[in-house]
C-alpha cells in the first residue's frame, strides 16, 4: 500500500465549476498535509497546507482534512483554465514528505 | 530570498558515466531534501539533510547515489555509473522546519532533468 494515494484522473471540469480532488494516506501518525500544483515541465508549487481537522480556505481554494478517515481533499471554486495542472497531495510523516502520483486537472473554457 | 536554485537544468550523459547535481536552498532554510520524479509519477523521496547532517536516506536508493551538504548550505547529489533507469527529474527542496509548524513547507527548485543514453 502506498503512503499517499490519489485518483490519477484526468479530471475535466468546465470553466467556473468546482473541481474536487481527493487523497488518502496510510500513516495515522501523519501530522501535516499539503497540496502542490505542478504545471507540465515545471516543479511543484505549494498552494495549500492544513494541520487540523476541518476546512481551511484560501481564496478559491479550500482544503479539507479528516484524520479519522485519513482523507484530504482540495476544492477549487470558480475553476479557471489557468488551474489546468497536476495536483499533488503530500503528507509529512516525520522527516519525509510522501507525495501521491497526482491528479491531472483540465479546465475547459 | 532568491528561491531554491539547481544546476544544471538539463544533463545528458552516457550510460556508465558519473554525474553530479548542485542545489542551493533558500538561505535561512536548514532542511534540504532530494526527490526524483519520473513522468506521470509524484516526487519520490531520496534523502534529507538537517544542516550538514544526512538524517534519512530512502531504502530504495542504490549505493550508486550519494549526497552531501558539507557546510549546511548547498548540497550535491552524485550518481555513479549511471543507468538508463536513472533518467528522471531530480528535484531539490528546502524548508525552515520543524514538522508541525508553518515553517515546514517545502519549496522546490526548478529541477535537473537527467537523460541517460
Amino acid at each position: 500500500q502506498k503512503e499517499v494515494e490519489q485518483n490519477s484522473g484526468p479530471l475535466s471540469v468546465p470553466e467556473g465549476a468546482i473541481a474536487s480532488l481527493n487523497c488518502t494516506y496510510s500513516d495515522r501518525g501523519s501530522q501535516s498535509f499539503f497540496w502542490y500544483r505542478q504545471y507540465s515541465g515545471k516543479s511543484p508549487e505549494l498552494i495549500m497546507f492544513i494541520y487540523s481537522n476541518g476546512d481551511k480556505e484560501d481564496g478559491r481554494f479550500t482544503a479539507q482534512l479528516n484524520k479519522a478517515s485519513q482523507y484530504v481533499s482540495l476544492l477549487i471554486r470558480d475553476s479557471q483554465p489557468s488551474d489546468s495542472a497536476t495536483y499533488l497531495c503530500a503528507v509529512n510523516t516525520g522527516n519525509q514528505f510522501y507525495f501521491g502520483t497526482g491528479t491531472s486537472l483540465t479546465v475547459i473554457p | 530570498d532568491t528561491g531554491v536554485s539547481q544546476d544544471p537544468r538539463h544533463k545528458i550523459t552516457k550510460r556508465g558515466q558519473n554525474v553530479t547535481f548542485r542545489c542551493d536552498p533558500i538561505s535561512e532554510h536548514n532542511r534540504l531534501y532530494w526527490y526524483r520524479q519520473t513522468l506521470g509519477q509524484g516526487p519520490e523521496f531520496l534523502t534529507y539533510f538537517q544542516n550538514e547532517a544526512q538524517l534519512e536516506k530512502s531504502r530504495l536508493l542504490s549505493d550508486r547515489f550519494s549526497a552531501e551538504r558539507p557546510k549546511g548550505s548547498f548540497s550535491t547529489l552524485e550518481i555513479q555509473r549511471t543507468e538508463q533507469g536513472d533518467s528522471a527529474m531530480y528535484l531539490c527542496a528546502s524548508s525552515l522546519g520543524p514538522q508541525g509548524s508553518t515553517n515546514e513547507k517545502l519549496f522546490f527548485g526548478s529541477g535537473t532533468q537527467l537523460s541517460v543514453l
